[in-house]
């Protein structure tokens, strides 16, 4: 079955620190979601991405959608305290199922 | 507006018991989903409710059984259950091709 593999599995970064998380596949996506996982917590849907080539932003947060619709990224300017999560990228596959990344878990220290 | 509701947060099984979880949503959704989550393995789906009357198999299925009882209810059952099956079991829902939204999750332990 088609896996989406995600990049780092951990960062660990000081708050005021960038960080980005990866998210790639061999085959086509379909749209590409993301959510966010505080700990103890459930997944939070954060955005979708459908154009190859996209380029969504929610003040911190940055979401770029690969141009051959492999690859995503999120990238999250200056973290904050509240950052901290686990981040997961997923495939829509065309339909109702999604196809979820590995994640990557964000902790930031003060 | 509760969105989705899980029951129960915690349980704890001896292999071989059987138990059912519940979800709920109110949000009039069509599709409903069952995923377990595991350290380092993400969200992996176990079966899933495209519409009130019809289920489907997803990744992982083996050992469990659902049931879509109306539209607003999708139980996971495990008939008879293996420490393999210890995790965290989220419920989601969703529109048609929309985000999903997820329940507070059941945290297994099968001894």
């Amino acid at each position: 079955g088609q896996q989406v593999m995600q990049i780092p599995q951990y960062q660990h970064v000081q708050e005021g620190e960038d960080f980005t998380t990866y998210c790639n596949s061999s085959t086509t996506l379909s749209n590409i979601q993301w959510y966010k996982q505080r700990p103890g917590g459930h997944p939070v849907f954060l955005i979708q991405l459908v154009k190859s080539g996209e380029v969504k932003k929610q003040k911190r947060l940055t979401f770029q959608f690969g141009e051959a619709k492999k690859n995503s990224s999120l990238h999250i300017t200056a973290t904050q305290t509240t950052d901290v999560g686990t981040y997961f990228c997923a495939d829509t596959g065309g339909g109702n199922k999604l196809t979820f990344g590995t994640g990557t878990q964000l902790k930031v220290e003060l | 507006n509760a969105g989705v509701t899980q029951t129960p947060k915690f349980q704890v099984l001896k292999t071989g018991q059987s138990m059912t979880l519940q979800c709920a949503q109110d949000m009039n959704h069509n599709s409903m989903y069952w995923y377990r989550q595991d350290p380092g393995m993400g969200l992996r789906l176990i079966y899933y409710s495209a519409s009130e009357g019809t289920t489907d198999k997803g990744e992982v299925p083996n050992g469990y059984n659902v049931s879509r009882l109306n539209k607003r209810e999708f139980s996971l059952r495990l008939e008879s259950a293996a420490p393999s099956q210890t995790s965290v079991y989220f419920c989601a829902s969703s529109a048609t091709r929309n985000e999903q939204f997820f329940g507070p999750g059941t945290r297994l332990t099968v001894l």
